[in-house]
């Protein structure tokens, strides 16, 4: 059974288009992050939220937002999406600091 | 800036070998040490949460110890089999819900 659900599983948009990536779990887990991977480097953190609480890392772009409207759900918006911003999308949750379960990811193409 | 280190980057191994890898964090501020295993088009699943120094932890023919005073763990695979082919990737917390990820290493087990 599905934990971590991402949808889509891939995504097409085009360049200066806004474009929102959706996240949702079943864990009722207070934290719930992003990450975002490029080509074979590490995932980077973007943002997490702990509860309702926002946490943005200091080197994400501004073009990058996120909204939590309640436990389950937790979405990315890139307002301005750029051909840099090609990538796979992974969302996970948690429990306070205990293991993450990671759903299998949006990748990303910018035309 | 912090830095989380693989090695090494891929390996091709034969069924039944055993075989290690390497993940290098920073030695100060830890809090834990995560290990994860990523199948190509599945969900990065936890393997371990490692936060004692001296920390051994065993999950079927997979383990992990921990060095937090000088700052790596080894994750070892006994009797390789082809299901364990996958990327395995570390991340370092010093306990912020920030989490660093290595670039992975990137394991072929060959029938």
């Amino acid at each position: 059974d599905a934990m971590v659900i991402q949808n889509p599983r891939y995504q097409v948009t085009q360049f200066g288009k806004p474009v929102t990536l959706s996240c949702s779990q079943t864990l009722n887990h207070n934290v719930m992050y992003w990450y975002q991977q490029k080509s074979s480097q590490a995932p980077k953190l973007l943002f997490h939220y702990y509860d309702k609480d926002f946490n943005n890392e200091a080197d994400t772009p501004d073009n990058f937002q996120s909204r939590r409207p309640n436990t389950s759900f937790c979405f990315l918006d890139i307002r301005s999406p750029g051909l840099g911003d090609a990538a796979m999308y992974l969302c996970a949750t948690s429990r306070d600091t205990y293991e993450q379960y990671f759903g299998p990811g949006t990748r990303l193409t910018v035309t | 800036i912090l830095n989380v280190e693989q090695s090494p980057q891929s390996l091709h191994v034969q069924e039944g070998d055993s075989t290690n890898f390497t993940c290098s964090f920073p030695s100060s501020n830890f809090y834990a040490l995560h290990w994860y295993r990523w199948e190509t088009a599945k969900s990065p699943e936890a393997l371990f949460v490692m936060t004692l120094n001296g920390d051994e932890k065993k999950k079927g023919r997979i383990s992990a110890t921990l060095n937090t005073k000088e700052g790596y763990s080894y994750l070892y695979i006994k009797g390789s089999q082809p299901e364990d082919s996958a990327t395995y990737l570390c991340a370092f917390t010093s306990g912020t819900y920030k989490y660093i990820f290595g670039t992975g290493t990137r394991l072929k087990v060959l029938a």
